[in-house]
């Protein structure tokens, strides 16, 4: 099945920007999704087709998606996006959707 | 706005079956355009995509579960459901119903942890 890889953990200061990648073979000729998850919580679609928001969604979360690495920026940075951000793809030779699995953002 | 909510057995006894129930509210499952999924998440861990289901009936599982996952629909009730056999203490985790147009998964219900334990 198709593997994601992504980072288990970013840093990054309040007010900067904030990087997280996902890795996959020729990832940029699938669709990736992004969802956000804090402690206790479920997770939020934060991206989907690589770089679209959902409404309710701030601007400073985008995407973006080419070659191997598909990547979540998270513009000036608050601490309220302390969190776990997960990537994913739908896996057309098993029809079921794949996780990546799980960065940590931690704003410092 | 699309509501989801688990409900089942917190506590379950190991080589018994898991059920649970996800009752959907703010949207009809039988409108279609829509496939209603079953996600996991082992403690502390990542989450992983137990299988899905189209109002018609038409069902897909994670091969790692597919001998032991059943997920059917209730259209009446405006409900789907997940049956997982001969659950063992890997089994435990939290069980989240969601909603997307297959590919993605755009509205989540608050998730259930499921115990598998004598």
């Amino acid at each position: 099945s198709y593997v994601l890889t992504q980072p288990p953990s970013v840093s990054v200061a309040p007010g900067k920007t904030a990087r997280i990648t996902c890795g996959g073979n020729n990832i940029g000729s699938k669709s990736v999704h992004w969802y956000q998850q804090k402690p206790g919580q479920a997770p939020v679609l934060v991206i989907y087709y690589d770089s679209d928001r959902p409404s309710g969604i701030p601007e400073r979360f985008s995407g973006s998606n080419s070659g191997n690495t598909a990547t979540l920026t998270i513009s000036r940075v608050e601490a309220g996006d302390e969190a776990d951000y997960y990537c994913q793809v739908w896996d057309s030779s098993s029809d079921l959707g794949v996780f990546g699995g799980g960065t940590k953002l931690t704003v410092l | 706005q699309v509501q989801l909510q688990e409900s089942g057995p917190g506590l379950v006894k190991p080589s018994q079956t898991l059920s649970l129930t996800c009752t959907v509210s703010g949207g009809s499952i039988s409108s279609g355009g829509y496939y209603w999924s079953w996600i996991r998440q082992h403690p502390g861990k990542g989450l992983e995509w137990i299988g899905y289901i189209y109002y018609s009936g038409s069902t897909y599982y994670n091969p790692s579960l597919k001998s032991r996952v059943t997920i059917s629909v209730d259209t009446s009730k405006n409900q789907f459901s997940l049956k997982l056999s001969s659950v063992t203490a890997a089994d435990t985790a939290v069980y989240y119903c969601a909603r997307g147009p297959r590919e993605l998964l755009d509205y989540w219900g608050q998730g259930t942890l499921v115990t598998v334990s004598s």
